[in-house]
């Protein structure tokens, strides 16, 4: 147990379809991260939040990916109309202040089909 | 040019063996140098890091950063099969808080033969 939970750990969507992901991190991450990770491929940002304020998008982020952090506690991530492209793991992260760095969750898979 | 290259794989070495993973990178804003192992189908986990250029120790594992050449190593001392992972270089501009994003490489497989 990492300490952050994602759920579900594997989703199978159809193109076209929404999806929403879920994190929980545990409660002195104060700062929740969101990164993409492709097959092969080293995982890559997407936003950040300290407490509820989300205060970095990066330009993968496209206009169908919504992420939020109501009452600073656990995140969401949706991606509406997915695409074949959207397949990869997505995975949270949870950092507290003055703490050793990133606690990654497990991730979920996203297969779109 | 991505931001951090790192050295292609998959790598097989013998147990016992040294390795040595490395990672450039060209971005000198960078400041803090990271190594995480990640298992399959799991998040990645924090083995080491290091602020700015200098060698760590912590075991079997030894990172260096030289941020003249803008290149950081990890070696592993006497590989052992549970050593056996994908390994992943990463760096930020601080450690946390505020640009503490990290831009990964791309990773390296290792694998280790009993």
């Amino acid at each position: 147990d990492t300490g952050v939970s994602q759920d579900p750990r594997h989703k199978i969507t159809k193109r076209g379809q929404n999806v929403t992901f879920r994190c929980d991190p545990i409660s002195e991450h104060n700062r929740l991260y969101w990164y993409r990770q492709t097959l092969g491929q080293g995982p890559e940002f997407l936003t950040y939040f300290q407490n509820e304020a989300q205060l970095e998008k990066s330009r993968l982020l496209s206009d169908r990916f919504s992420a939020e952090r109501p009452k600073g506690s656990f995140s969401t991530l949706e991606i509406q109309r997915t695409e074949q492209g959207d397949s990869a793991m997505y995975l949270c992260a949870g950092e507290a202040t003055g703490r050793n760095g990133y606690t990654f969750g497990s991730g979920t898979r996203l297969t779109v089909v | 040019q991505k931001e951090v290259e790192q050295d292609p794989g998959p790598l097989s070495v013998p147990e016992g063996a040294i390795v040595s993973l490395n990672c450039t990178y060209s971005n000198s804003a960078f400041q803090y140098f990271m190594w995480y192992r990640q298992y399959s189908r799991k998040g990645p986990e924090l083995l080491m890091y290091t602020y700015s250029s200098g060698n760590k120790e912590d075991g079997r594992f030894t990172a260096q950063v030289d941020k003249s050449s803008k290149y950081i190593s990890l070696f592993i001392r006497d590989s052992q099969p549970s050593d056996s992972a994908t390994y992943l270089c990463a760096m930020s501009r601080n450690f946390t808080g505020a640009n503490s994003k990290l831009t990964f490489g791309k990773g390296i497989t290792l694998s280790v033969r009993p």
